[in-house]
């Protein structure tokens, strides 16, 4: 089945600059990649995601991109804020006809932005 | 976007006890739910993946006796966590696709249901 690995666990980072956390997973078959952000106590929150048919997606400060050949994706935060703090997921899942969407997530990375 | 409300946000009992999680999607239907559990500082393991009007199916190492699911609706699953005991606390999650199954739809989210078990 599949096997998501991401990386850094934690990562601290001064509030203006960039955070970068990476994923890779293990079956080349999969083909929807969407990264979550969870605040403590609460459910986890969509933020951005990508299908296999593109490279890269921006959504104003945050964009994701993906390497179907190395399989891996990479989520980056520019301009961080104290307020995107919080535990970030990556997920890959197989989508279409005939199959469950089911998501397998990574370890997950707790970021610090300092003010 | 759509909204997947939980219910109880957290719930505190006995053990031997049984108690009921909810999973409905207010305003879409989802004809597939999953649940997840999360431990502190841990990532979410997927349970089981529930489809309405069939049986669910769990992942390996889960044990289906114990974690009774029903999707008895397109808006509604529930969670049982039968002859509950302290090593059951955890935090329980599910999602929900709207479409058909497998469909290229987002997951959304419930809030989670924060159990323990004294």
């Amino acid at each position: 089945g599949e096997n998501v690995e991401q990386h850094p666990s934690t990562l601290s980072v001064q509030e203006g600059d960039s955070a970068v956390i990476k994923c890779t997973y293990s079956d080349s078959a999969s083909n929807y990649f969407p990264w979550y952000k969870q605040e403590l106590g609460k459910g986890p929150q969509l933020i951005i995601d990508i299908r296999s048919n593109v490279g890269e997606k921006k959504d104003q400060r945050i964009a994701v991109t993906l390497n179907k050949t190395a399989k891996h994706f990479s989520l980056h935060i520019t301009e961080t804020q104290p307020e995107d703090s919080a535990v970030y997921f990556c997920a890959a899942s197989l989508r279409g006809s005939g199959n469950t969407g089911k998501l397998i997530f990574g370890q997950g990375t707790t970021l610090q932005v300092k003010p | 976007g759509a909204v997947v409300s939980q219910h109880p946000s957290w719930v505190i009992c006995k053990s031997g006890t049984s108690v009921k999680i909810e999973c409905r999607s207010l305003d879409f239907q989802a004809t597939t739910m999953f649940w997840y559990r999360q431990f502190p500082k841990q990532s979410l393991m997927l349970m089981a993946t529930s489809n309405e009007g069939s049986k669910a199916t769990y992942e390996q190492g889960v044990e289906k006796d114990k974690f009774l699911i029903n999707h008895a609706s397109l808006t509604l699953s529930t969670l049982t966590v039968t002859s509950a005991h302290p090593e059951d606390s955890s935090f329980y999650i599910c999602s929900a696709t709207r479409g058909g199954r497998g469909r290229n739809t987002e997951a959304f989210f419930g809030q989670g249901t924060r159990l323990t078990v004294v």
